[in-house]
């Protein structure tokens, strides 16, 4: 069984710019969170998905959007980058349709660095 | 709104020495409560997790109990061993609406040999 994979493992980017992070969720897993994780910090909830649709969002600037796809694969992008936007991005799947306390499952994460 | 505090670190603890880990929470309804781990430059894996009060989580010798009365969900280790040196995270998820995870700071564990 393949886990959470996402692309690429590392990003520098210079503030103005737009980057697509890229996660692959773990097989039979319908449903696909991203994360921002500053550094020291917990990660803080941006957004999920289920079934291609957006199904909740965190306090994050509409400039944070994404996408997921019919294989449950999903992208973050993040337009207009700012400092403050350097973090390690996670994305966790789950099985269920976004509901209940099933187990999230972490990919290995994207560090996002912005200059 | 859901919220997680957890004692602020480092850590520093001699190996076979015993972990404690403290972890309060705020949260409308009953949540079910985790403790990840993450290892340097790696994700977040599940340690161990309790879905209903006065369940214990249980996992690699560490155990949690979830406890209502008291809105915590203090981690422990009889025996730390160097290799889990690590941050830990206690997190909870809502069990109404969509499933999310809300985490605490994290606590770093440094275990000198």
């Amino acid at each position: 069984e393949t886990g959470v994979t996402q692309s690429p493992t590392h990003l520098i980017k210079t503030r103005g710019q737009q980057v697509t992070l890229r996660c692959s969720s773990q097989s039979g897993h319908n449903t696909v969170s991203w994360y921002q994780q500053a550094l020291g910090q917990g990660p803080q909830f941006i957004f999920q998905y289920y079934r291609e649709e957006e199904n909740g969002r965190g306090n994050f600037p509409p400039r944070f959007s994404g996408l997921q796809f019919p294989n449950y694969s999903s992208e973050l992008n993040v337009n207009a980058l700012e400092l403050d936007d350097s973090a390690l991005y996670l994305c966790a799947s789950s099985p269920a349709g976004g509901t209940g306390s099933y187990e999230q499952y972490f990919g290995p994460g994207t560090r996002l660095t912005v200059t | 709104g859901n919220s997680v505090t957890q004692m602020e670190g480092p850590v520093t603890l001699s190996e076979e020495a015993f972990l404690t880990i403290n972890c309060t929470y705020t949260a409308t309804g009953y949540p079910s409560l985790f403790w990840y781990v993450q290892y340097p430059g790696e994700g977040l894996q599940l340690l161990l997790k309790a879905t209903k009060a006065d369940d214990k989580g249980s996992n690699k010798g560490f155990e949690a109990t979830y406890r209502k009365e008291t809105t915590s969900f203090h981690l422990e280790k009889g025996s730390v061993q160097v290799s889990d040196s690590a941050v830990y995270f206690c997190a909870l998820s809502s069990n109404s609406g969509y499933s999310t995870l809300t985490f605490g700071k994290g606590t770093m564990l440094l275990v000198s040999p």
